[in-house]
């Protein structure tokens, strides 16, 4: 079955402790991207990545690190996470043919609380 | 980044009426989307316009990418009730080796019997 998959899918951590999230998707997806949505600003786009080695801002980057060593996974890093990063994260992945981009699959979503 | 202005906020309807919603942006685009998003899971595509002028449907659903690639809107025919959820409109711009999608705010649709 074609999946984007999210870990984990509930999180409250603390002000400054480091976390990760982690995406995978089945699909051989080259576009991968982070998302984080907010009440009443929908959603806004965090990073996303191109292929393996290729990763560019959204709209969204400050607080957050990615990474694409694989094709098949692409995780979100909080360094130092605070409260202003309380959200709930989406991940989404999708091929593109150069023209037109294909469905882009979202994964269930990661809520986040800093304390 | 680029702003998406999405109308209306939020709908209360019968079952059975039709509904409308639009969304307008300050830049063009190269692709319009359209999804829904239903409590605890992510949005699914709904329906994809890649060119200005088009109109698509995909069952009781229509969408059309306007002239000027700066708006869309979103109409569905006869609601039922399953078609509760939030609506999101979704601008992309593909620019070389970049591609950006950005998001609308949302309509929330609820659906009365």
């Amino acid at each position: 079955e074609a999946q984007v998959t999210q870990n984990p899918r509930y999180l409250i951590t603390v002000t400054g402790k480091k976390l990760t999230v982690t995406c995978s998707q089945n699909m051989n997806h080259e576009y991968m991207s982070w998302y984080r949505q907010d009440p009443g600003l929908g959603l806004r786009q965090i990073y996303y990545s191109m292929n393996v080695e290729v990763t560019d801002k959204g709209d969204v980057p400050e607080g957050y690190k990615v990474s694409r060593k694989e094709k098949r996974n692409f995780p979100l890093i909080l360094e130092s996470p605070s409260p202003n990063q309380t959200s709930l994260y989406f991940c989404a992945s999708s091929a593109r043919d150069g023209v037109n981009t294909d469905t882009q699959y979202f994964g269930p979503g990661t809520r986040l609380t800093v304390l | 980044g680029q702003q998406l202005n999405q109308s209306p906020q939020s709908m209360f309807i019968q079952e059975g009426e039709d509904v409308s919603m639009n969304c307008t942006s300050s830049s063009i685009f190269n692709t319009w989307l359209w999804y829904k998003q239903e409590p605890g899971e992510g949005p699914v595509l709904l329906i994809a316009l890649y060119k200005a002028g088009e109109l698509t449907s995909n069952g009781r659903l229509t969408a059309q990418f306007g002239i000027t690639r700066k708006d869309s809107f979103l109409n569905i025919s006869a609601s039922i009730p399953s078609d509760v959820g939030i609506y999101f409109c979704a601008g992309q711009l593909v620019t070389g080796t970049a591609s950006k999608l950005t998001f609308g705010t949302g309509t929330r649709l609820q659906v009365t019997l």
